[in-house]
């Protein structure tokens, strides 16, 4: 079946520019996570969404990072005016419901930021 | 604080050779822990993982992992590591009962010489 998908796959940004990524859970996973990977580094928490409920924002670094859920579907992290700090695979991942780990990535978004 | 730690930052094992990557975790309780792999251009994919019961666990393409609670470990292991194996290797854990965070090791990155 389908799995979790990311576009753009790529996005080269100049600095200062706002972009938006998108996440299309797998059907009927009510819980999304946004993570992101610098290079060489391991996976670090953004935000998680979990069905209606408010969602878990403590891993955003700061406030030019947000994302938006609609009900159960897609999500989109929008990062405002680009530093180059935020160059990263971000990656989102569904889970079926909170007590069902693990978790389903997507291939991830290369953001790059000139 | 709850971390996750991989000693080994690189590993280059031969074709055939046997293959344990190494976890570590802090945790006040047994978390439940994961093994995932990162190939080249892939997303991460879930090979084992412990919840509880059985400390050796089966996952994926041949791999298995123990879960040594006097040890506060959870290695991966693999009799004979074949090319394909090359990739980046993380463990993660999470409190038993929340899905919220999973904490990420910073991963250990598998060659393979023919």
């Amino acid at each position: 079946g389908a799995g979790v998908s990311q576009s753009p796959s790529n996005k080269v940004t100049e600095k200062g520019k706002d972009v938006e990524l998108r996440c299309d859970p797998i059907s009927g996973h009510t819980a999304l996570y946004w993570y992101r990977q610098r290079l060489g580094q391991g996976l670090e928490f953004l935000i998680y969404f979990q069905g209606n409920s408010a969602p878990d924002k403590s891993g955003l670094p700061s406030d030019r990072f947000s994302a938006e859920r609609t009900g159960e579907s897609v999500s989109t992290l929008t990062i405002q005016r680009t530093q180059q700090e935020d160059s990263a695979v971000y990656l989102c991942a569904s889970s079926l419901n909170t007590e069902d780990p693990p978790l389903h990535f997507g291939n991830g978004t290369r953001l790059t930021v000139t | 604080a709850q971390s996750v730690t991989q000693p080994d930052i690189h590993i280059t094992v031969s074709e055939g050779a046997s293959l344990e990557l190494r976890c570590n975790y802090s945790y006040g309780a047994t978390p439940y822990l994961f093994w995932y792999v990162q190939s080249p251009g892939q997303g991460l994919q879930l090979l084992l993982k412990y919840f509880s019961g059985d400390t050796l666990v089966q996952g994926i393409k041949g791999f298995e992992a123990e879960f040594k609670r006097s040890q506060s470990s959870f290695n991966l292991r693999k009799p004979s590591v074949h090319w394909s194996d090359a990739a980046e290797y993380f463990c993660a854990a999470r409190p038993a009962g929340n899905n919220r965070k999973l904490i990420w090791g910073l991963g250990t990155s598998l060659a393979v010489n023919p």
